[in-house]
C-alpha cells in the first residue's frame, strides 16, 4: 500500500524557518519524481516544487522560488520541503504527493497534508 | 501563464443524475489535462488524466473529455459519495508546469 506521511508543520512567525518531511512506503521512492502542493485554508490547489527521481533536478513555482528548497533522501525514502523567509501567505496545509513517473503523467498520489501557519 | 477555468463553481445535483463539470484552458495544453476529486478534510484523489484516462480503480461511470482549451468531467449517475470539490489540472513536465483550476463544489440537489 502506497503512504506518504508529512511532519513537520508548525506556527511560525514571519521571516522564520520550518522543513517539512514526508516519509514514503510501499512503492519504489527512488523511482519517481516527487511533488509539493500547498492548499490554503478554503482555497484551490497550488503547485509549489518538483524534485527527479534522483534528486538531481528540482522545479519551483514562482511565489516560492528563492525560498524554498525541495530535496529527497532516497536511503530513507523522505522528501523535504526546507522553508525560510515565511510570509503570511504561505499559511496552508502542504502535501506530499508521487508523480506516476513513467505509469501515470502527472501527480498520483498524495498525503494527507501538514499545517504550516506562519503568523505572530 | 496558462490559466485554468472551471465552471460553474457550485453545481448542484441530485443522486442518480448526471453531473457535467467543464474545464477550460487559457491556450491549448493538447490533453495534458488531468481531474482530481477532494473530499473535506481529505487529501486529492486522483480520477483522470491525458485528458480521458481513468486512473486505477476509478468507476466507470466517471468520464473525461476534450482536447486543446475545453475539457468536461462527466459522473454518468451520482453516488452520495461523488459529492465533492472537483479540480481540473493541466501538466507539463518541461518546463515545469502543474496548474489547476480554482474547483468545482459538487453539491446534493
Amino acid at each position: 500500500e502506497v503512504q506518504l506521511v508529512e511532519s513537520g508543520g508548525d506556527l511560525v512567525q514571519p521571516g522564520g524557518s520550518l522543513r517539512l518531511s514526508c516519509a514514503a512506503s510501499g512503492f519504489t521512492f527512488s523511482s519517481h519524481w516527487m511533488h509539493w502542493v500547498r492548499q490554503a485554508p478554503g482555497k484551490g490547489l497550488i503547485w509549489v516544487a518538483r524534485v527527479d527521481s534522483d534528486g538531481s533536478s528540482t522545479s519551483y513555482a514562482d511565489s516560492v522560488k528563492g525560498r524554498f528548497t525541495i530535496s529527497r533522501d532516497s536511503a530513507n525514502s523522505t522528501l523535504y520541503l526546507q522553508m525560510n523567509s515565511l510570509r503570511a501567505e504561505d499559511t496552508a496545509v502542504y502535501y506530499c504527493a508521487r508523480d506516476g513517473t513513467g505509469t501515470t503523467p502527472t501527480i498520483d498520489f498524495w498525503g494527507q497534508g501538514t499545517l504550516v501557519t506562519v503568523s505572530s | 501563464e496558462i490559466v485554468m477555468t472551471q465552471s460553474p463553481a457550485t453545481l448542484s445535483v441530485s443522486p442518480g443524475e448526471r453531473a457535467t463539470l467543464s474545464c477550460r484552458a487559457s491556450q491549448s495544453v493538447s490533453s495534458n489535462l488531468a481531474w482530481y476529486q477532494q473530499k473535506p478534510g481529505q487529501a486529492p484523489r486522483l480520477l483522470i488524466y491525458d485528458a480521458s484516462t481513468r486512473a486505477s480503480d476509478i468507476p466507470a461511470r466517471f468520464s473525461g473529455s476534450g482536447s486543446g482549451t475545453a475539457f468536461t468531467l462527466t459522473i454518468s449517475s451520482l453516488q452520495s459519495e461523488d459529492f465533492a470539490v472537483y479540480y481540473c489540472q493541466h501538466y507539463n513536465n518541461w518546463p515545469p508546469m502543474y496548474t489547476f483550476g480554482q474547483g468545482t463544489k459538487l453539491e446534493i440537489k
